[in-house]
């Protein structure tokens, strides 16, 4: 099981520019997340699904827009970047199972200038 | 949203046990208590959680206060591996198992 991986591990952009992020688990979890980490911050929730063909917003989701793209990938737009995005982003997803817990990617470290 | 107040900052000795409080005054009856830790330049990774009692597991042991407003991660022997940032996190399970992570305590182990 390789868990949870994400593309790209690093990323430069120009603002304006626009990228995607891609997550994959191969766990078999209903649920997955997309959360930012800025410098000495703890993590904040921008978009999750609950399952295969929902998503939802979380704490932070302006500027972003996600696709679940089927059970094992969920995917993160950002379709004009701003250097307000430069961050660490991380994949999740939730075992719903026991013990209920999420399992996170390595992250994309992201710089926009 | 209940919320978590956690110590900025803690350190350890190498092989000494390790205590890493949390506050959690407004917790409510469905929130599940959860630590996680993030070693550096890694993804966040779970270390145990718990509703009302204690609980053990290999890499750590989590008590409980009996009205649920603090608890605290036990480390049984730290070691230079453990240092890392620690979280301590309410999931609602009322709200879509919402989990909003703080800052954390960043342990520090001297050998």
């Amino acid at each position: 099981n390789a868990g949870v991986t994400q593309t790209p591990k690093f990323q430069v952009l120009k603002t304006g520019q626009s990228m995607t992020l891609q997550c994959a688990q191969d766990m078999n979890h209903n649920s997955m997340y997309w959360y930012r980490q800025d410098p000495g911050m703890g993590l904040r929730l921008i978009y999750y699904s609950a399952s295969e063909g929902t998503t939802d917003k979380g704490e932070v989701p302006n500027g972003y827009n996600v696709s679940r793209l089927n059970k094992r990938e969920f995917s993160l737009r950002l379709e004009s970047a701003a250097p307000s995005q430069t961050s660490v982003y991380f994949c999740a997803s939730r075992s719903g199972g026991a013990p209920d817990t999420q399992y996170f990617g390595p992250g994309t470290r992201l710089t926009v200038l | 949203d209940a919320k978590t107040t956690q110590p900025n900052s803690m350190e350890s000795n190498e092989e000494e046990p390790v205590h890493l409080p949390c506050n959690h005054s407004t917790i409510s009856g469905t929130d599940y208590i959860h630590w996680y830790r993030q070693l550096p330049s890694q993804g966040p990774e779970y270390v145990i959680h718990g509703l009302t009692s204690n609980v053990n597991n290999r890499m750590a042991s989590l008590a409980i206060a009996e009205d649920r407003k603090s608890s605290t991660l036990i480390l049984h022997r730290a070691t230079l591996r453990d240092a890392a940032v620690y979280y301590c996190i309410l999931r609602d399970v009322s709200n879509n198992n919402d989990m909003r992570f703080g800052a954390g305590t960043r342990l520090t182990v001297k050998p």
